[in-house]
């Protein structure tokens, strides 16, 4: 009964450090994506992936990498943090999405990232 | 600028009390979700709606599509202190269901 999966629950970097958010979901959901959530500014959609091999960009995507090797993985790349990358992450998944069908995202717990 | 304006930001009422939560935009949605989302968790789907001016009940929530697709409420009756949470609209815009957009959040607070 996992679900969506996130590690670490907490994370504290300093400017230019790197770090991967993990993220594994159980539910063999096709798409899977990243966003972040600020105060007043809802969830941003950073990534996102339709598929094994295949990534795109969301609405806020400098600073970050993703790749997607297997269906049930997802991780998020820091390269070289920077305190406006402070945020609460979250990773979603879902069946494939078209426009015939809502996209319907079951959502992980969250990471919370704190750049100093 | 959000693609999703939601109103009011913050809502802080009595228990018992009836409230509307609103999500407008000036872009056509090919669908329209709802979630609620509460500290330290992830938010979790509410309802889907599709077609304009659909309403959907779920127990004394009611959510509705507007005819244009444009914009969307929910409305809650009786409040009670379980529904404290953040309200999260999010929505598609026809062509672009891959990217789901998310409206501002509307943060409920009832007290008993």
């Amino acid at each position: 009964n996992a679900g969506v999966t996130q590690t670490p629950k907490f994370q504290v970097l300093k400017t230019g450090q790197s770090m991967t958010l993990q993220c594994a979901q159980d539910m063999n959901h096709e798409y899977m994506s990243w966003y972040r959530q600020d105060p007043g500014m809802g969830l941003r959609l950073i990534h996102y992936s339709v598929g094994a091999g295949i990534t795109d960009q969301g609405e806020v995507p400098n600073g970050y990498n993703v790749s997607r090797s297997t269906t049930e993985d997802f991780p998020l790349r820091l390269l070289s943090a920077a305190p406006s990358q402070t945020s609460v992450y979250f990773c979603a998944s879902s069946r494939t999405p078209s426009d015939a069908g809502a996209n319907v995202l079951t959502f992980g717990a969250g990471s919370r990232l704190t750049v100093l | 600028t959000q693609l999703l304006e939601q109103s009011p930001q913050f809502l802080s009422i009595q228990e018992g009390e009836n409230l509307t939560v609103y999500c407008n935009s000036s872009s056509v949605f090919s669908s329209l979700q709802w979630y609620r989302q509460e500290p330290g968790e992830g938010p979790v789907l509410l309802v889907t709606v599709v077609t304009g001016g659909e309403v959907k009940k779920l127990k004394r929530l009611t959510f509705q599509f507007g005819d244009a697709r444009k914009d969307s409420s929910l409305h809650i009756t009786a409040a009670q202190p379980g529904d404290t949470g953040l309200y999260l609209c999010a929505g598609a815009v026809s062509g672009s269901a891959r990217q789901l957009t998310f409206g501002s959040g509307t943060q409920l607070t009832v007290l008993p």
